[in-house]
């Protein structure tokens, strides 16, 4: 089964405003990664969050990380038509080997 | 560094038959994970392999799948006597050495059509 899975499935929002995408997990992590897929195409890693991090910025996106409730959040701050793709958490667990496994993403449309 | 290069990049194969996808990962990169997408779907995990070695194969079907990745060349996946529902798009990731770094650099995927 997958371990992460994001909310909301579908988010459409205006160029301009601000889009958040929730992610929950199960287990222990050593890392939280997002990745975006545009359709057709490969993943691109965004964004990194190790599990002794609160919250990280690149650019317009802001992710946050609580481990005591097992989610993360994939902020992006004025959103272009550009931004629209589909947006999966990854998690890789705490000790073992390098696992990586992927929620069921959320798809984003930006209107201009 | 040309990235995680995958190939063929779209298959069409009739039921029965065999398919085989390559994916040569980025330079440098020991790691190779293979995932399954459906249509509107997340991708799920099939296997991962390092060099000549088979690390987890727990997404993978027990019959008609199997991955290697040798010492000299690509890392294949094997799909044997394919059925319908084998149609999906197939990503290749790799990965580096360093410890704990688990960023995953994705192919363009192998688009696979059983007819």
């Amino acid at each position: 089964s997958q371990q992460g899975e994001e909310d909301p499935q579908a988010l459409s929002i205006q160029e301009g405003e601000n889009a958040t995408m929730n992610c929950s997990y199960k287990t222990s992590i050593n890392n939280l990664q997002w990745y975006r897929q545009n359709s057709g195409r490969g993943l691109v890693h965004l964004i990194l969050i190790r599990s002794n991090e609160r919250e990280k910025h690149s650019g317009r996106l802001r992710v946050t990380l609580d481990t005591s409730k097992k989610s993360s959040s994939l902020l992006i701050t004025a959103s272009r038509a550009a931004d629209t793709a589909s947006y999966f958490c990854a998690t890789v667990p705490s000790g073992g080997y390098q696992k990586v496994t992927f929620g069921i993403g959320t798809k984003l449309q930006v209107i201009p | 560094n040309a990235g995680v290069m995958q190939n063929p990049r779209h298959l069409v194969r009739r039921r029965g038959q065999e398919a085989r996808l390559r994916c040569s990962p980025m330079k440098g990169h020991s790691h190779v994970y293979w995932y399954r997408q459906l249509p509107e779907e997340g991708l799920k995990f099939m296997v991962y392999l390092q060099k000549e070695n088979i690390i987890d194969e727990s997404g993978m079907p027990k019959e008609r799948f199997s991955a290697e990745f040798p010492k000299e060349g690509p890392s294949i996946l094997r799909i044997q006597q394919v059925v319908r529902g084998d149609s999906a798009a197939y990503f290749c990731a790799s990965s580096p050495d360093s410890p704990g770094a688990n960023v995953l650099t994705f192919g363009a995927g192998s688009r696979l059509t059983v007819l």
